[in-house]
């Protein structure tokens, strides 16, 4: 099974500053044949769902605000929220969707405000 | 707008069954991968089982395997979840989710005596 890292377990930051979650996979979630990477972020508040952010490391959902942002490749991810609001205060995850399952998740980074 | 609506949770004792349902609109089902995942407290979140558009393919994570079977009507836009021999670890929020999309608000199951 694929492992993913996210780090760091929480984070401090205050409103306006940018924020940056890494997220790491224990093998290469690239597919070279159509070169996607296999990796989505998701948001989840207190009492929600978890909702989705950005797919194929770095394709905004629709209606997400552009301070969010994915990058990276292969095994190596970030989200960056280059202005952090007070609405983004969130569990974020990282989920792997390469290949075949399991599909597995980060353990998920705390931001804080 | 994709949207996934989840029913079927409930409280249920240890040994029995439960059938979760997800009625999906806003894309083409018949031709999504689909998949389940749980959310508990203490272990966070946790893929369930994947079925391919097709149903020819389907997958199961080692801790549901026998138990659990994953199903779909495309004609009824429709993902389902058999559940039986339900344990008390089985507890959690069940969402189902498309393939590199979002998910559902979840339905809750809870396994007690």
């Amino acid at each position: 099974d694929i492992v993913m890292t996210q780090s760091p377990d929480s984070l401090a930051v205050s409103l306006g500053e940018r924020a940056t979650i890494n997220c790491k996979s224990s093998q290469s979630v690239l597919y070279s044949s159509n070169n996607h990477n296999y990796l989505s972020w998701y948001q989840q508040k207190p009492g929600q769902p978890p909702k989705l952010l950005i797919y194929w490391a770095s394709t905004r959902e629709s209606g997400v605000p552009d301070r969010f942002t994915g990058s990276g490749s292969g095994t190596d991810f970030t989200l960056t929220i280059s202005s952090v609001q007070a609405e983004d205060v969130a569990v974020y995850y990282c989920q792997q969707y390469y290949n075949t399952p399991p599909y597995t998740f980060g353990q998920g980074t705390k931001l804080e405000i | 707008e994709v949207q996934l609506v989840e029913s079927g949770g409930g409280l249920v004792q240890p040994g029995g069954s439960l059938r979760l349902s997800c009625v999906a609109s806003g894309f083409t089902f018949s031709s999504s991968e689909m998949y389940w995942v749980r959310q508990t407290t203490g272990k966070g979140l946790e893929w369930v089982s994947y079925i391919s558009g097709s149903s020819t393919i389907m997958y199961y994570a080692d801790s549901v395997k026998g138990r659990f079977t994953i199903s779909r009507d495309n004609t009824k836009n429709s993902l389902y979840l058999q559940m039986n021999s339900l344990r008390v670890d089985d507890t959690a929020v069940y969402y189902c989710a498309k393939r590199a999309g979002p998910w559902g608000q979840g339905t809750l199951v809870t396994v007690s005596s």
